[in-house]
């Protein structure tokens, strides 16, 4: 069973920072791994999607790198502004009978202040 | 391009009574999921159609849940009876069957007093 685990669980960072959220996941056999943003009270907002064939995704002033083998993923957020204080989700995604049943960690909740 | 529409965005109801909520897919996705967020968790994954068939209800709690896609367009999730356990976000997603990528809706928030 995929499980999937966010760290920090909560960061707080001056305007301006650059910023590393990690992900890791148990079962290394994805088929790709999706980052999301959430503003309170609202759905989620697709960030970057990484396939497993990919080593990283750029969006921006995102960043998001996967690394299969050691179950691992990263988004970097460069310069950082309070638009960005929200949660942030990574989500591994199976292949085969289970593809695209994602299997999300706990998020990341990122407060970036003036 | 319209993105996923979801209603009612919140609802209260009471221990034991009923509800349901709505979801409407991006065009052309064929895939649906419902995925259940309890506060300060990540989403996890109820049910999920391809066209008007299930793939996978493993986790959906058939007890008191059901959901139904009739046409391979609209879905409805419906919860009766409610238990205060309930109480969540309800968020529906599609997904575009060339990237892979889920879309997801604003969800429903769910409160059961």
């Amino acid at each position: 069973k995929q499980e999937v685990t966010q760290i920090p669980a909560a960061l707080s960072v001056p305007e301006g920072e650059n910023l590393v959220l990690n992900c890791s996941f148990t079962d290394s056999a994805i088929y790709n791994l999706q980052w999301f943003r959430q503003d309170p009270g609202k759905g989620l907002t697709s960030l970057l999607l990484i396939q497993s064939s990919q080593r990283e995704q750029t969006s921006g002033r995102l960043n998001a790198s996967l690394d299969k083998s050691s179950g691992r993923s990263t988004l970097y957020i460069a310069a950082s502004q309070p638009g960005d204080s929200a949660t942030y989700l990574c989500a591994a995604g199976p292949g085969g009978t289970s593809y695209g049943k994602l299997t999300f960690g706990q998020g990341t909740i990122l407060t970036v202040h003036p | 391009e319209a993105g996923v529409a979801q209603s009612p965005r919140y609802k209260i109801i009471e221990k034991r009574q009923s509800v349901a909520f709505w979801c409407n897919p991006i065009s052309g996705h064929a895939t649906l999921y419902w995925y259940q967020q309890i506060l300060g968790q990540g989403p996890k994954l109820l049910i999920q159609f391809q066209n008007n068939g299930v793939v996978d209800d493993s986790q959906l709690p058939k007890d008191r849940f059901s959901a139904e896609r009739l046409k391979g367009v609209d879905s409805t999730l419906k919860i009766q009876p409610a238990k205060l356990e309930d109480s969540a976000v309800y968020l529906c997603a599609s997904r575009d069957r060339f990237t892979g990528e889920l879309f997801f809706g604003e969800g429903s928030r769910l409160t059961v007093l």
